[in-house]
């Protein structure tokens, strides 16, 4: 089956204590994405990548940390978690050339 | 101001009413406009894309852009309790891997 996989789902942490949400994705895309979510202000998007080794900035990078070693993997890094990253997390994958994007569950981190 | 601004609701309407949903935007490299709808707990799932200007029709929804407006909208058409959802519009340029989210409307169908 053709999925985006994220781990955990539901994270409870306190402050400064690091942490990795990993993401992977079995269909081979190109373009990977981190997004997080909070009520009244949408997804926005934190970190992409166009391909393996490659990775930008999205809106919201600051406190994040992302690499790409693996073309199915994509995990986000809080190197020193703090309560404004409370949120509801998204990993997103598409093919190259297409515009759908797939996404995983969500992973809820709540930082103390 | 945002990039994108997109009116979060909610939008309660009875079960077979035509339904409209906007978003503006203010970056004229924006090339692609995107619909997605996301159910509670669940993350998002493309509804509908449109490359340009033009109106996209699929079933009960139809996508329109105006990009000299700067404006998309959605209209669900005879809407279903099963439609009850947030709606989110996503934009992007050309050759990128960004993409840009609106807020997200809140739409309840009652039947």
């Amino acid at each position: 089956e053709a999925q985006v996989t994220q781990n955990p789902r539901y994270l409870i942490t306190v402050t400064g204590k690091k942490l990795t949400v990993t993401c992977s994705q079995n269909m081979n895309h190109e373009y990977m994405s981190w997004y997080r979510q909070d009520p009244g202000l949408g997804l926005r998007q934190i970190y992409y990548s166009m391909n393996v080794e490659v990775t930008d900035k999205g809106d919201v990078p600051e406190g994040y940390k992302v690499s790409r070693k693996e073309k199915r993997n994509f995990p986000l890094i809080l190197e020193s978690p703090s309560p404004n990253q409370t949120s509801l997390y998204f990993c997103a994958s598409r093919a190259g050339g297409h515009n759908e994007q797939f996404f995983g569950p969500g992973t809820r981190l709540t930082v103390l | 101001q945002k990039e994108v601004e997109q009116d979060p609701g909610p939008l309660s309407v009875p079960e077979g009413a035509i339904v409209s949903l906007n978003c503006t935007y203010s970056n004229s490299a924006f090339q692609y406009f995107m619909w997605y709808r996301q159910y509670s707990r669940k993350g998002p799932e493309l509804l509908m894309y449109t490359y340009s200007s033009g109106n996209k029709e699929d079933g009960r929804f139809t996508a329109q852009v105006d990009k000299s407006s700067k404006y998309i909208s959605l209209f669900i058409r005879d809407s279903q309790p099963s439609d009850s959802a947030t709606y989110l519009c996503a934009m992007r340029g050309g050759n990128t891997g960004k993409l840009i989210f609106g807020q997200g409307t809140t739409l309840q169908v009652k039947p």
